[in-house]
């Protein structure tokens, strides 16, 4: 089965830290993403990537960026957390034509 | 800009019996695939069913289908025989498959279902 880690599942930070959250897969993908995920908002699309060093800006890309140095691993930063980043924060991964996301089991951020 | 609605913010069914989960999406893509997505309380997503738009078979997951109304841009998922571990938060989810937007997601709001025993 595809794997894909999340490696912080809970995490408490405070307002204007750097944050860094961390995802690997396991299973050879081209493309990996970071979602954000909000109570009647569903799942909302931050970055993505569809191969190593390339980066692509999804729906709500401000306040975040994104490091991809190997292919199995992609990185959500924030550079000076806001409390209103406070959320869950899910990582997707998926072959670049196969239609159809393997996801993380999520890292919950919450920023005081 | 591609959109997906999901119009029922929680759902309950009693266990065995049949629930029908609402979509509706609005694109001027002819190219894309519609899924469903289950997250139960663990938040782990998993994907539950998909659909090519160019199908006009509907597609089927055992107790899972999907009735897809292409015309009216409906995509409606069918949950038969409910079984306790259906309960879950389920999205309706759109990917247009060409162009420099092709593997990306839009999600729907997203529908509670709780089944009671």
């Amino acid at each position: 089965d595809v794997k894909v880690t999340q490696s912080s599942r809970y995490l408490v930070k405070r307002t204007g830290e750097k944050v860094f959250l961390e995802c690997v897969q396991d299973m050879d993908h081209e493309n990996m993403f970071w979602y954000r995920q909000d109570p009647g908002l569903g799942l909302r699309l931050i970055y993505f990537s569809y191969d190593v060093k390339m980066k692509e800006k999804g729906d709500i890309p401000e306040g975040y960026s994104v490091s991809r140095e190997k292919k199995e691993r992609f990185s959500l930063i924030l550079e000076s957390a806001s409390t209103n980043q406070t959320s869950m924060y899910l990582c997707a991964s998926s072959f670049a034509y196969r239609f159809g996301e393997d996801f993380g089991e999520g890292s919950w951020l919450t920023v005081v | 800009a591609q959109t997906v609605t999901q119009s029922q913010p929680e759902m309950s069914v009693q266990e065995a019996e049949t629930v029908t989960l609402s979509c509706t999406y609005d694109t001027s893509e002819s190219n894309y695939y519609l899924f469903w997505y289950k997250q139960p309380p663990s938040r782990q997503m998993i994907l539950v069913i998909r659909q090519e738009a160019y199908k006009q078979q509907n597609a089927t997951e055992n107790r899972f289908s999907v009735n897809f109304q292409k015309a009216a841009k409906s995509f409606s998922l069918k949950i038969s025989d409910s079984q306790l571990g259906d309960t879950a938060m389920y999205f309706c989810a759109f990917m247009i498959t060409g162009g420099t937007s092709y593997g990306k997601l839009t999600f729907g709001q997203g529908t509670i279902l709780t089944v009671h025993p």
